[in-house]
């Protein structure tokens, strides 16, 4: 079946630092990737759509400037928490939807990455 | 817009019992529905869905949904519960079927006794 793998799972970085996730849909391209954040005990939040060779779309109230996502292939895409601070600590998972395929049905989720700023 | 209400945010159920993790929702159009599953520090894992057709939708791990347009519910259930399917469990939603529309509920965490 599809798999999504997420890079790193755990990463811990001094406050003022930029950290990258990286989002792979190891057996499928996918054309468009979710970003999510989840804080502790509460449901995901749609951050951004990724959206490969284009920019991304990015939910309101969701920095831009702050999480930076690139999307430079078929099945890579990067989140990036530009000058993280304490209250950028989160769950942050991905989700890969295969190239010409909409539903979300066939939504793919990584296995997330736990974010600590100190 | 569309919602998904969890109305518990725990539940508790001995080893061997029936369980049931509740969900409502609200949208517009045809509703697609989906429940996943979701263990410590790992992301959702599907379990099932519901798009059409049989009311009673049966999915991974022995669990099944209710589709009730009635009460526009999507119940989740399994006959006999297992200590292991103690997890997070997520309700979501989807106005036909988007992915980037797909709204989840607050989660309910599932504890089975032994």
């Amino acid at each position: 079946g599809a798999v999504v793998s997420q890079h790193p799972s755990r990463v811990i970085c001094k406050s003022g630092t930029s950290v990258k996730i990286e989002c792979r849909s190891l057996d499928f391209q996918a054309t468009t990737m979710f970003w999510y954040r989840q804080f502790p005990k509460q449901s995901l939040m749609l951050m951004a759509t990724s959206n490969e060779g284009s920019k991304a779309t990015y939910e309101q109230g969701v920095e831009k400037d702050k999480f930076l996502i690139n999307h430079a292939s078929l099945t890579l895409s990067t989140l990036t928490v530009t000058s993280a601070h304490p209250e950028d600590s989160s769950f942050y998972i991905c989700s890969a939807l295969p190239s010409g395929l909409s539903g979300a049905n066939v939504l793919t989720f990584g296995a997330g990455s736990r974010l600590t700023v100190l | 817009a569309q919602s998904v209400a969890q109305p518990e945010d725990q539940v508790n159920v001995a080893e061997g019992n029936p369980l049931t993790v509740k969900c409502t929702y609200s949208v517009s159009g045809n509703p697609y529905l989906f429940w996943y599953v979701q263990y410590p520090n790992r992301g959702l894992q599907f379990l099932l869905k519901y798009i059409t057709g049989d009311n009673l939708v049966k999915g991974s791990y022995g669990f099944e949904a209710e589709f009730n347009k009635s009460q526009t519910s999507f119940h989740l259930k399994k006959p006999s519960a297992l200590v292991s399917d103690s997890a997070l469990y997520f309700c979501a939603v989807s106005p036909g079927g988007s992915a980037r529309q797909l709204t989840f509920g607050s989660g309910t965490q599932l504890t089975v006794l032994p």
